[in-house]
């Protein structure tokens, strides 16, 4: 069975830039959520979406927008890039809301210049 | 405000030491902790502990929840070299599908 899937693996984007990022799920899970992961911070939780619907939110700012599609693939955007953003970016998918662990994939790393 | 702590930030033992891992949060709505191994790239899962006083084990690891104390600890005995990497604690709560991690405990083991 395939693992969760993310792409791009490595990113470098300029500040006021915008980027899409990408996460296949594992096949079958419907929850998937995203995770920003920097040294000083640990990961730090996006959001988690769950049948096209997004159901929980982190504390981020609105420059930070998520979706899902009804194959369970989901996408994060983050527009008007900031020094900070730089950081890697964690998807996780889980079969539903039941008491399932979340499996990760290997992460988009994103360089802001 | 929901919080995972754990401790320490980081630990350097010899091969064949064991050592503890500690985690303890303050959540509301509690549902699970979770373990997790992260090496270079993706954090993967170790054991999932939903009540007290269980042990899970698999191999060398083991761990045990305490949710009277809001405590968890990861125990690895016989440390190897391929032991060394970030030991991630995560709670699950009840709403939705939340998780909220700690940063982790970085563990080196030396030949």
């Amino acid at each position: 069975k395939a693992g969760v899937t993310q792409t791009p693996r490595y990113l470098i984007k300029t500040r006021g830039q915008q980027v899409t990022l990408s996460c296949s799920p594992i096949s079958g899970h419907r929850s998937v959520s995203w995770y920003q992961q920097t040294p000083g911070q640990g990961l730090q939780f996006l959001f988690e979406y769950f049948s096209e619907t997004q159901r929980n939110k982190g504390n981020f700012p609105g420059r930070f927008s998520g979706r899902q599609f009804s194959n369970s693939r989901s996408e994060m955007n983050v527009s008007t890039l900031e020094l900070g953003d730089s950081a890697l970016y964690l998807c996780a998918s889980s079969l539903d809301s039941t008491n399932q662990p979340q499996h990760f994939g290997d992460g988009t790393r994103l360089s802001i210049l | 405000e929901d919080k995972v702590v754990q401790s320490p930030l980081s630990l350097v033992v010899h091969e064949g030491d064991t050592v503890t891992l500690n985690c303890s949060y303050e959540v509301t709505n509690f549902r699970s902790l979770l373990w997790y191994k992260q090496e270079k790239k993706a954090p993967t899962f170790l054991f999932m502990l939903t009540s007290s006083g269980i042990e899970k084990k698999s191999g060398r690891l083991s761990s045990i929840l305490d949710k009277k104390e809001l405590f968890s600890i990861l125990n690895i005995t016989a440390t190897q070299t391929g032991d060394s990497a970030v030991y991630l604690c995560a709670v699950a709560l009840n709403t939705g599908n939340q998780f909220y991690f700690g940063t982790g405990t970085s563990l080196t083991v030396i030949p």
